[in-house]
């Protein structure tokens, strides 16, 4: 079965940028999506098909995804963006999501 | 607005069974599928399967096959879940999402509902 690898952790200081990998055999020719999960709270889409920004979410949010590797980047982190992050994919031919295991962003 | 507003937190002993309802408002319900996950205290999400609230499917994960049941009921646009044979291993909270269909995004979640198995 498919595999989405993640980091456990990543740590930035405020108003650096944090970059979050999601790991998986020739990623690139899937789409990726990004989700944010903060304490106690559901997640929330946050860049969708690889780079799009959903309405609302700002634009120091965006992602890339090349190779076997998609990354998440947030440019100028904040406080408020301390959380966990999980990419998602489908699998290709039972169309079921997966997810990677999520990385816990701390901000310094 | 847009939204998916599951029921409340639920306690069970085991080998209890629990519904869990996530109603949807300001879209076409039958529009889009509504999956379900679950998220253990401290851990990843983890998909349990889905329902087409248009034709009634359903795909269950092969870890809930047996256990789980999806259905809806389109009169008032609500989604359940119900899973049976529950163990304290079913200590989780319980998540609905929309998305259109595959590769599509989950866009738009419920509030989750707190499922606590407890003797």
């Amino acid at each position: 079965s498919y595999v989405l690898t993640q980091p456990p952790s990543v740590s930035v200081a405020p108003g650096k940028a944090a970059r979050i990998t999601c790991g998986g055999n020739n990623i690139g020719s899937k789409r990726v999506h990004w989700y944010q999960q903060k304490p106690g709270q559901a997640p929330v889409l946050v860049i969708s098909y690889d780079s799009d920004r959903p309405s609302g979410i700002p634009e120091r949010f965006s992602g890339s995804n090349s190779g076997n590797t998609a990354t998440l980047t947030i440019s100028r982190v904040e406080a408020g963006d301390e959380a966990d992050y999980y990419c998602q994919v489908w699998t290709s031919i039972t169309d079921l999501p997966i997810f990677g295991g999520g990385t816990e962003l701390t901000v310094l | 607005q847009v939204q998916l507003v599951q029921s409340g937190a639920e306690i069970k002993k085991p080998g209890a069974s629990v519904k869990v309802s996530c109603k949807a408002s300001g879209y076409i319900f039958t529009g889009y599928y509504i999956h379900w996950f679950r998220q253990a205290p401290g851990q990843g999400l983890e998909w349990m399967g889905w329902i087409n609230p248009n034709s009634g499917g359903t795909k269950y994960a092969q870890n809930f096959q047996g256990r789980v049941t999806m259905t809806r009921d389109t009169s008032i646009s609500t989604a359940y879940m119900e899973l049976s044979r529950l163990t304290t291993d079913d200590t989780a909270v319980c998540y609905c999402a929309r998305v259109l269909a595959a590769p599509s995004a989950f866009d738009i979640w419920g509030q989750g509902t707190m499922v606590t198995v407890s003797s």
